[in-house]
């Protein structure tokens, strides 16, 4: 399996709190995205980053921001979370191209109050 | 923009063959990929289509028309384990992938 952690798995918090969800990979790989799942919306793309400080937007990136500081993390910012956006976080990885082949972390479990 | 289309459930039988349908719209059309998650975990990589034709994986195949701008994943042997959701992907120039809403399969005895 690809070296991506995730954390935190779970987290519950209260609307208007700041959230960041971290994920941490161990191979080297240039390409990082951030998911959201939701029943019967499959996986869409939040933000997704290209290289250290080289981030771009996805199909649903308002109400999130992201940072890619080092090459092994990666991380998602919620600046004050709503209820809308409780839902299961993937993040992933790729090498070579933004269309390679993902593979995917763990998850995390956000819920908004 | 992108699109996909694929059914939202298929159920099959044990030991039987079943084949999951995707239809794209997309512009610079460079592949199709399909994963699976089984629920409560991660998607996972299955296959890949750059070309016209069959891709063969032990049980698993994957086809794709890129004149039709059609795709599907064929898994014959079917077993209790393969109940999951399949996803397929498009690939288009150098963005990310785009995934369709998943196909929930349900193998019963």
């Amino acid at each position: 399996d690809a070296g991506i952690t995730q954390s935190p798995r779970h987290k519950v918090t209260e609307t208007g709190t700041p959230v960041t969800l971290r994920c941490h990979q161990t191979e080297n790989h240039r390409y990082m995205y951030w998911y959201r799942q939701d029943p019967g919306h499959g996986l869409r793309l939040i933000h997704y980053s290209y290289g250290v400080k080289d981030t771009d937007k996805g199909e649903v990136s308002d109400g999130y921001s992201v940072s890619r500081s080092k090459t092994e993390d990666f991380l998602l910012t919620l600046e004050s979370a709503t209820s809308s956006q409780t839902s299961v976080y993937f993040c992933a990885i790729s090498s070579g191209r933004a269309g390679d082949t993902q593979y995917f972390g763990p998850g995390t479990r956000l819920t908004v109050l | 923009g992108q699109s996909l289309e694929q059914p939202s459930e298929v159920t099959a039988v044990e030991g039987a063959i079943v084949q999951i349908n995707c239809t794209y719209q997309t512009s610079g059309f460079y592949g199709l990929s399909w994963y699976q998650q089984h629920d409560g975990g991660a998607p996972t990589f299955l296959s890949y289509n750059a070309l016209d034709g069959l891709e063969e994986t032990g049980r698993f195949s994957s086809f794709l028309s890129r004149s039709d701008s059609y795709g599907y994943l064929l898994l014959q042997e079917l077993q209790m384990k393969d109940s999951a959701s399949y996803f397929c992907a498009v690939i288009s120039g150098n963005t990310p992938l785009v995934f369709g809403k998943g196909t929930r399969l349900s193998v019963i005895a």
